[in-house]
């Protein structure tokens, strides 16, 4: 079981908009820790597609935005396209674990 | 472009020491901005991070891998290793290696992977 909670699957239409969450904890996302989101496409390694809660590094299409609030942080895609069908991943920092580096479970997103 | 590559055995038995080596190239490894990581994926799971190692050779590690992994660091070589003993099946998983950024705390460049299996 993770420590950062995510749904395990959304879908969507080509063209539309949806929101993966990321559900942490006064330890982790609540403790001001940042969210950062990664993007893993089949068979391939993670990429690194949100950083610093709503940063996107170079290349990253302005389709995917990022927010945090709370406890939870949000991964936002808009104007949905096939080539975004793909696991999401958020990672964060927490303090009750020694210090470690923590994932959500993963979201797999599926374009209708 | 810094680029990073997992290497090592693909099969490794029971109770026996799992290692690995990534190399990097495009970017030096004594750079004090980035730690270097190993992240795990077991097949059809989510990610896991195992640690990591800073060029000065200090590491830190999940709590509950502690006690089974070494990590070390060869700044000649640009390359870092990770050592996991006492493996059993439990640790089949692609074995990924990443850069991450020091003051950011996430990791902006990862190796391909590699799998592991542990089997007799």
């Amino acid at each position: 079981q993770s420590i950062l909670t995510q749904p395990p699957s959304v879908s969507g239409a080509p063209g539309q908009r949806v929101t993966i969450s990321c559900t942490g904890t006064s330890s982790n996302i609540g403790a001001d820790y940042n969210v950062h989101w990664y993007q893993q496409l089949p068979g391939t390694a993670p990429k690194l597609l949100i950083y610093g809660n709503d940063n996107r590094p170079s290349g990253v299409p302005e389709r995917f935005s990022g927010s945090r609030s709370g406890t939870s942080a949000s991964l936002a895609i808009t104007g949905l396209q096939a080539e975004d069908e793909a696991n999401y991943y958020c990672q964060s920092f927490d303090s009750s674990l020694s210090g470690s580096k923590v994932f959500g479970g993963g979201t797999k997103l599926t374009v209708l | 472009q810094v680029q990073l590559q997992e290497s090592g055995p693909g099969l490794v038995k029971p109770s026996q020491t799992l290692s690995l080596t990534c190399s990097v190239s495009g970017g030096s490894i004594s750079s004090g901005d980035y730690y270097w990581s190993w992240i795990r994926q077991p097949p059809g799971k989510g990610l896991e991070w195992i640690g990591y190692i800073f060029y000065t050779g200090s590491t830190h590690h999940k709590a509950s891998l502690k006690s089974r992994v070494i990590m070390s660091v060869d700044t000649s070589k640009n390359q870092f290793s990770l050592k996991l003993s006492s493996v059993t099946a439990a640790d089949t998983a692609v074995y990924y290696c990443a850069r991450e950024q020091v003051l950011g705390g996430f990791f902006d460049f990862w190796g391909q992977g590699t799998l592991v299996t542990v089997s007799s």
